[in-house]
């Protein structure tokens, strides 16, 4: 069975920290997505990593696809009340339709 | 109005009553989707439609049933659910599935949070 682990499960840190927040599979993955979901709001995509070692920037956000595509990381540089939210690494599933979703790490950042 | 919009946003609901979650997407888009998204769960993915046609149903019970009159609308329609189905229900487009799974870019509405009594 394929599972998406995230870690860590809560994060709450204040305005100016750095963090990571992981993604981690026993299985490879030919890509994976990142998705962002604010309170209230459906989930919205970050990004898309399809090379190992693959290493994509948005803004403060640092996303790495591990070499062997089993794992990934998202790296927050300077946070900001802003970046509060459901953090969702996805991958390809079992059916061409389906996107198999991480168990999601949940990021408050405090003023 | 832009993007994917969902109705109603909040639905408190007894385990006899009959209600239907609606979905429209203003993309151009030719594939919608279902998703469940529980507290203490992953999303989980629910039906898939592409070009109207079902293509997906990932072991849903019945008491949920959806229907794709065309490729702007979906609804799910429910009935005689229980109490574990409260959660938030996530409607979901893409340019079209099954062309190159997780390369295609899900536009998600912002839900119908769901409580069953």
């Amino acid at each position: 069975t394929q599972l998406l682990e995230q870690s860590p499960q809560f994060l709450s840190i204040q305005e100016g920290e750095n963090l990571t927040v992981y993604c981690n599979s026993s299985s490879v993955f030919s890509s994976l997505q990142w998705y962002r979901q604010e309170p209230g709001e459906g989930p919205v995509l970050l990004v898309t990593v399809v090379t190992g070692g693959e290493v994509k920037k948005l803004k403060r956000l640092t996303f790495q696809f591990g070499d062997a595509r089993k794992d990934s990381s998202l790296h927050i540089t300077a946070a900001q009340p802003g970046d509060t939210g459901l953090y969702l690494c996805a991958g390809p599933g079992t059916g061409a339709n389906n996107l198999f979703f991480g168990t999601g790490t949940r990021l408050t950042v405090i003023p | 109005e832009t993007g994917v919009t969902q109705t109603p946003r909040h639905l408190v609901m007894g385990m006899t009553n009959k209600k239907s979650l609606k979905c429209e997407q203003h993309l151009g888009h030719n594939a919608m989707y279902w998703y469940k998204q529980s507290a203490k769960k992953p999303l989980e993915l629910m039906f898939v439609y592409n070009f109207k046609e079902q293509t997906e149903n990932n072991s849903v019970p019945s008491r949920f049933s959806p229907e794709c009159p065309n490729s702007s609308h979906l609804f799910l329609h429910l009935h005689t659910l229980q109490p574990e189905d409260s959660a938030l229900y996530l409607c979901a487009s893409s340019q079209q599935a099954g062309t190159g799974g997780v390369r295609e870019k899900l536009f998600f509405g912002s839900g119908t949070q769901l409580s069953v009594l």
